[in-house]
């Protein structure tokens, strides 16, 4: 079944306390992102990769970190996560940026106290 | 302020009703795609639309995009419970080509 992995799906952590959500995609798919969903906020780009080994900051990149070392994998990560990084996270993937609609992951609730 | 707007924030309607959600552009939108998702689950996409005028359906949910206006509206016939959930607008748009951009959302509810 061609979908998008994340895991995990529900976290919850300590501020300072490194963390990493994965990603994975089995479409062969160019294009992943990261996406944080806040109330009144809505859905808003961390960072985001156009191929293997190309990254780039989105809206809101402050915080995280990503790496694009195979073109299925995309993990963002939390060197040193506050309470305000506290959100629901989804990882996308499409063919490429105008292909189509993103395929989204399941969703990460991560709570940092 | 919000590059795409989306309107009602949040709809109730009887089940049987018919419906419509609007989604509005500030900016030249290159390609409208809308998405539902359930409370706190991922999104899952229900519809691209790419040309001024182009018209989908499936099956009881239909979108148009006016692309003179820069809006794309989303329609529901005989809405039923399965159709509650977050109705999401996302757009590519001028500028800002490296990703969608989303609209905050419509709550649907449906009552029985």
């Amino acid at each position: 079944e061609a979908q998008v992995t994340q895991n995990p799906r529900y976290l919850i952590t300590v501020t300072g306390k490194k963390l990493t959500v994965t990603c994975s995609q089995n479409m062969n798919h160019e294009y992943m992102s990261w996406y944080r969903q806040d109330p009144g906020l809505g859905l808003r780009q961390i960072y985001y990769s156009m191929n293997v080994e190309v990254t780039d900051k989105g809206d809101v990149p402050e915080g995280y970190k990503v790496s694009r070392k195979e073109k299925r994998n995309f993990p963002l990560i939390l060197e040193s996560p506050s309470p305000n990084q506290t959100s629901l996270y989804f990882c996308a993937s499409s063919l490429w940026i105008r292909a189509g609609g993103y395929t989204f992951g399941s969703g990460t609730r991560l709570t940092v106290v | 302020s919000q590059e795409l707007e989306q309107s009602p924030q949040s709809l109730i309607v009887q089940e049987g009703k018919n419906l419509t959600i609007n989604c509005t552009s500030s900016k030249t939108l290159y390609g409208l795609y809308w998405y539902k998702q359930k409370y706190g689950e991922g999104l899952i996409f229900l519809m691209m639309l790419q040309k001024g005028g182009e018209e989908k359906s499936h099956e009881k949910i239909t979108a148009k995009l006016d692309e003179k206006k820069q809006q794309s509206s989303l329609h529901i016939t005989a809405s039923q419970p399965s159709h509650a959930g977050i109705y999401l607008c996302g757009a590519v748009l001028t500028g800002t080509a490296s990703k969608l951009t989303f609209g905050t959302g419509t709550r649907l509810q449906v009552t029985l």
